[in-house]
């Protein structure tokens, strides 16, 4: 089915284990995103991906790491989970990364750290 | 987003019309207003943007004020799946990307 996916939906790990969500979306769009999403705090930008090796970062990078090989497929690791990363963590993707162009989410994944 | 401001709860009935405010005074000239919605446990779900027409499309309308300073997203005909945190949020680039930010957004409760 067309659209963007991430896997797992839900996840628990314990501290310092190494996490990785993975993120693939159906459309060939150039730009990807993940964010995370916490109360108190609303959507935060982590990193983003203008296109396949091109990888930079948004506003809280800190303790995550991206790759991108592939235009579909976004993965997001955590080298060393700690609680502080405990969150909804949403992919999205959009054609383009001017400002008229509108962004499309996954599901998101939930992810606790214990 | 502190950049916008939006009433925390509404609510409608079904088949009646909903209108959402959102305030963003400082709103830039080359920065779009954004509509996005979140159903509960969901990812969040574009509507509808705009910069300084007037839009429509199959799901809402978006009437922003001729200053730009403020908007309103319009359901036409409310449905209980329509039930959702609603966020009005503006599109900037910042650093060379575009970055969404969303507020606290306002709380739609569509009732029988």
């Amino acid at each position: 089915d067309a659209g963007i996916t991430q896997s797992p939906r839900y996840k628990i790990t314990e501290t310092g284990r190494q996490v990785t969500l993975m993120c693939h979306q159906t459309w060939s769009h150039s730009y990807m995103f993940w964010y995370r999403q916490d109360l108190g705090h609303g959507l935060r930008l982590i990193y983003y991906s203008a296109a396949a090796d091109i990888t930079d970062k948004g506003e809280v990078p800190d303790g995550y790491v991206v790759s991108r090989s592939k235009t579909e497929n976004f993965p997001l690791t955590l080298e060393s989970a700690t609680r502080s990363q405990t969150s909804v963590y949403f992919c999205a993707s959009s054609e383009l990364g001017g400002p008229s162009y509108e962004q499309y989410f996954g599901p998101g994944t939930r992810l606790t750290v214990t | 987003d502190a950049k916008t401001t939006q009433p925390p709860s509404m609510d409608c009935a079904e088949g009646r019309a909903a209108n959402l405010p959102c305030n963003h005074s400082t709103i830039s000239g080359n920065e779009y207003v954004y509509w996005y919605r979140q159903i509960h446990s969901q990812g969040p779900q574009y509507i509808i943007h705009g910069l300084k027409n007037n839009e429509t499309n199959e799901m809402a309308s978006l009437i922003i004020t001729e200053d730009r300073k403020s908007s309103t997203l319009i359901l036409p005909h409310a449905t209980l799946r329509d039930t959702a945190v609603y966020y009005c949020t503006r599109h900037s680039l910042n650093s060379g990307y575009s970055t969404l930010t969303f507020g606290k957004g306002t709380m739609l409760l569509v009732s029988p």
